[in-house]
């Protein structure tokens, strides 16, 4: 185990649906990651929070809307999503993204999600 | 443009075979250079990573990694392959002139190893 959780591990939800993601880490990291993985393409970030403050958010749809309560806690809100949404959704953490130049980053085990 | 290139969409080897998993990349100043793996149903684990000094970086699982400067290179490799190494493994690059410190990711090899 590499200290960050994900749940549900395995989600189908409707267009219609509104669902969460959810991540927990215990490793005392301060800088939590949303990635989407597709296949046979590189890793795609989605959002980063900084010490709850979010620092990046790469064009993402405002289907996906993400949630940062703590440094421990990250949320994935998802509504009314599309098909070609599915995907592995995985959850990162490191110590913090200004010291990170040269730390690596710890991933959950992901969710798969699959949009109907 | 920060990029990394995993030419091979898969490698197949032999177990007791050396492997070799492929990364180049491209950045503007100095390459901070990692390697995940990640096992079916699984998250990325990370295995190794160069910062600086020596240029042949040792990892888990008997891994290891030798940057190359001159060919942008950071080619993963094992000198006996284990069919339990058959996973998915990426690259990724940080570029110390990026003042964001993401990570840049190669889209992954898939290893299969054979008894």
């Amino acid at each position: 185990e590499t200290g960050v959780t994900q749940t549900p591990r395995h989600l189908v939800m409707g267009m219609t649906n509104k669902k969460s993601l959810k991540c927990e880490q215990h490793l005392g990291h301060n800088a939590m990651y949303w990635y989407k993985q597709s296949a046979k393409k590189p890793l795609e970030l989605m959002f980063v929070y900084n010490f709850k403050e979010q620092t990046e958010n790469n064009s993402v749809p405002s289907r996906f809307s993400p949630e940062c309560p703590n440094s421990s806690h990250l949320f994935l809100h998802l509504h009314t999503l599309q098909p070609e949404d599915s995907a592995l959704y995985l959850c990162a953490s490191s110590q913090e993204v200004n010291r990170d130049m040269n730390t690596e980053a710890f991933f959950g085990q992901g969710t798969r999600l699959t949009v109907v | 443009a920060q990029s990394v290139a995993q030419p091979e969409d898969q490698v197949n080897v032999a177990e007791g075979n050396p492997l070799t998993v492929k990364c180049t990349y491209s950045v503007s100043g100095n390459p901070y250079l990692f390697w995940y793996v990640q096992y079916p149903n699984r998250g990325l684990q990370f295995l190794l990573k160069y910062i600086t000094g020596d240029n042949l970086v040792k990892g888990s699982y008997g891994f290891e990694a030798e940057f190359n400067k001159s060919q942008t290179s950071f080619h993963l490799k094992k000198p006996s392959a284990l069919v339990s190494d058959s996973a998915l493994y990426f690259c990724a690059v940080r570029d110390d002139m990026d003042s964001n410190y993401q990570l840049i990711w190669g889209a992954g090899t898939k290893l299969i190893i054979k008894p």
